[in-house]
């Protein structure tokens, strides 16, 4: 089975501060996403990975970096940490191919107060 | 402009009462339809992917079904625990494996 970990399920931090997600996925994915997920707006991409050390832009990517070491991993930073990135934040990963399904993780939800 | 639109928002069932979700999707070229269950606080779990028109897929109570604009989930004798909230995805033959997710649909089946 495929398997997508998150670093935290909860998270509070303070206006201005700086916040790292971390993903982990188990299967060799090349592919890797972040989202956020707000009621009444869905997902929405943040940025993706298509190999390590390459990164796109997706839909919001403003307020957001990522990061890309290590194949299995992706980070998502929160330079300065504002109130209106409270959300719950997923994460997925993929095959390389197109067409192939999005396996997400448990997701974290955030709380920027 | 590409777009998924999920109904209805929301579905009251009683139990054993069957029905179906309805995501209908504009793109220019489909390259997979997907079907995700959400739980409360937690990450979408797959269901389905679905390539071409005329496909099925059955999992348990759940049958996916698509054509070229829409995709239908139809839920046969509905139990409490099919609850959750339920999200199509489309990629794009353009998007290089991205997906535009609708809003989904909130099912809520009463025993």
């Amino acid at each position: 089975d495929v398997k997508v970990t998150q670093s935290s399920r909860y998270l509070v931090k303070r206006t201005g501060e700086k916040v790292f997600l971390e993903c982990v996925q188990d299967m060799d994915h090349e592919n890797m996403f972040w989202y956020r997920q707000d009621p009444g707006l869905g997902l929405r991409l943040i940025y993706f990975s298509y190999d390590v050390k390459m990164k796109e832009k997706g839909d919001i990517p403003e307020g957001y970096s990522v990061s890309r070491e290590k194949k299995e991993r992706f980070s998502l930073i929160l330079e300065s940490a504002s109130t209106n990135q409270t959300s719950m934040y997923l994460c997925a990963s993929s095959l390389v191919f197109s067409g192939e399904t999005q396996y997400f993780g448990p997701g974290t939800r955030l709380l920027v107060l | 402009e590409d777009q998924v639109t999920q109904s209805p928002e929301a579905l009251r069932l009683q139990e054993g009462e069957s029905s179906s979700l309805n995501c209908s999707y504009t793109v220019s070229g489909l390259r997979g339809l997907f079907w995700y269950r959400q739980d409360p606080g937690k990450g979408p779990e797959f269901l389905f992917t679905l390539y071409s028109a005329g496909e099925e897929k059955e999992k348990e109570r759940l049958k996916a079904t698509l054509t070229k604009k829409e995709s239908f989930l139809h839920i046969t004798a509905p139990k409490p625990e099919d609850s959750a909230t339920y999200l199509c995805a489309v990629e794009d033959g353009g998007s290089q494996g991205n997906l535009i997710f609708g809003k989904g649909t909130k099912l809520s089946v009463k025993p």
